[in-house]
């Protein structure tokens, strides 16, 4: 069955710290895989994804196949940072799988 | 920028009544999602639609959801006989033609079942 696992609800850091969102997912063919974002008082929008393999906000993500991960990095978190954080895959757009999310708390 | 827009923000209902969730996607959009998260839960697919027609469902969407492109531009969602259970965030999505799997986002129809 297809899942998104995002074990934790709420991840804390200082700014300036490096800061790690874990997804893991369990798909049996072959996903694409995103991360989703949803600041206070805003809607929930794409973040990145991992075919574009683009860094967005100084997020990085990468696919991991042989982990089925797909954890969403930063070096250095800023306050502006803090949001809801979701982690989502699709193998063929018509439907997206979405994990549980993670709040980041970006402390000053 | 164009947005997915989505009425009412909130609605109250009793149980048993039928409620119908409004949305505008964004205008050269052809793909159309709802998503609900139940407070707390994740994001949880419920259909999607292409081409005047249901592309994609999930089992939460029974018997008592329907969806409807009535005039070309507003999609709506429509439970008949609203549950407790029933009571959660309601999105709607959209996105263009093409591989770029960007889902644009409403901010969500609240839905609370008495």
């Amino acid at each position: 069955a297809q899942r998104v696992t995002q074990p934790e609800k709420l991840l804390s850091v200082f700014k300036g710290a490096p800061v790690e969102l874990k997804c893991n997912y369990s798909y049996s063919g072959s996903p694409e895989l995103f991360w989703y974002v949803q600041y206070s008082r805003q809607r929930l929008q794409l973040l990145l994804r991992h075919i574009s393999r683009e860094s967005i906000k100084g997020f990085t993500a990468d696919l991991n196949k042989g982990e089925t991960s797909f954890h969403l990095k930063k070096p250095f978190a800023q306050e502006e940072d803090s949001a809801m954080y979701y982690c989502a895959l699709s193998s063929n757009f018509n439907k997206f799988y979405f994990g549980s999310g993670t709040k980041l708390n970006v402390k000053p | 920028e164009p947005e997915v827009t989505q009425t009412p923000s909130h609605q109250v209902t009793q149980m048993g009544q039928e409620v119908i969730l409004r949305c505008v996607p964004i205008s050269n959009h052809l793909y159309f999602y709802w998503y609900r998260q139940i407070l707390g839960q994740k994001v949880e697919f419920l259909v999607s639609f292409y081409n005047n027609e249901i592309s994609e469902k999930s089992e939460i969407f029974d018997d008592q959801f329907s969806v409807e492109r009535p005039d070309g531009s507003n999609f709506t969602l429509k439970i008949r006989s609203t549950k407790l259970e029933d009571s959660a965030m309601y999105f709607c999505a959209s996105r263009v033609e093409g591989n770029t799997g960007e889902l644009f986002f409403g901010e969500g129809s609240r839905l609370t079942v008495l």
